[in-house]
């Protein structure tokens, strides 16, 4: 499968515990994103890398959030002291750098989230 | 308000129908636009992009006014394999940041 692969597809956690989320990407694609979606929503951004470079983060997400991405292929976020409104699927993208800003997003099948 | 708005719906429309959505976006400083279908559960996909001229792909139709910022997607002759969201999607200035609405389910009944 070359497709956007997230690890795991379910996590179910107490509040204030850690979590992390897993995303590898299509291979030859340099831009990697992030964003959250929950029920009756459209996504929502987090963050997004060209390569290991992260080069925006939303203003929406708390220093409770990291992502990172070190060596320009898969990627992690983490969650430090979960809430419960941070249940959600966290969905991860990626797309080729062909230039411009009309490029296809690939999307992951995300991982869901639940904080009990 | 929100950058992106949509119609939630539901809509309900017969099969062989002819249904539109609109969306509307706020800034009008918005580069490129999509289409996104996302069914339930499942992730979304990219349905088609949206040009200045308008544009079709099979029963598709997309249309883009920029003095209104309004985009319109047009479904022809619908299918029960249409039943989805559809994601109205914008680009905001040089930014590769997908900024999305937050959806209008159809649903087409047999």
């Amino acid at each position: 499968d070359t497709g956007v692969s997230q690890n795991p597809r379910h996590k179910i956690t107490k509040r204030g515990q850690n979590v992390t989320f897993r995303c590898d990407p299509i291979s030859e694609h340099n831009r990697l994103y992030w964003y959250r979606q929950t029920l009756g929503q459209g996504p929502e951004f987090l963050t997004y890398f060209q390569n290991e470079a992260q080069l925006e983060k939303s203003r929406l997400l708390s220093d409770r959030f990291s992502a990172e991405r070190p060596k320009g292929s898969f990627s992690t976020l983490e969650i430090q002291r979960t809430e419960q409104g941070d249940s959600a699927m966290y969905l991860c993208a990626s797309s080729p750098d062909r230039g411009g800003t009309n490029e296809k997003l690939f999307f992951g099948s995300g991982t869901q989230l639940s904080v009990l | 308000r929100k950058e992106v708005e949509q119609d939630p719906g539901p809509f309900n429309v017969p099969e062989g129908a002819t249904v539109a959505f609109n969306c509307t976006y706020s800034n009008s400083a918005s580069q490129s636009f999509f289409w996104y279908r996302q069914d339930c559960r499942k992730e979304p996909k990219l349905l088609m992009s949206v040009y200045s001229s308008g544009n079709e792909d099979g029963r598709f139709t997309a249309q883009l006014n920029r003095a209104s910022q309004y985009i319109s997607l047009l479904i022809r002759d619908s299918k029960l394999s249409d039943s989805a969201t559809y994601l109205c999607v914008v680009t905001r200035d040089s930014s590769y940041k997908l900024i999305f609405g937050s959806g209008t389910r159809l649903l087409v009944r047999p």
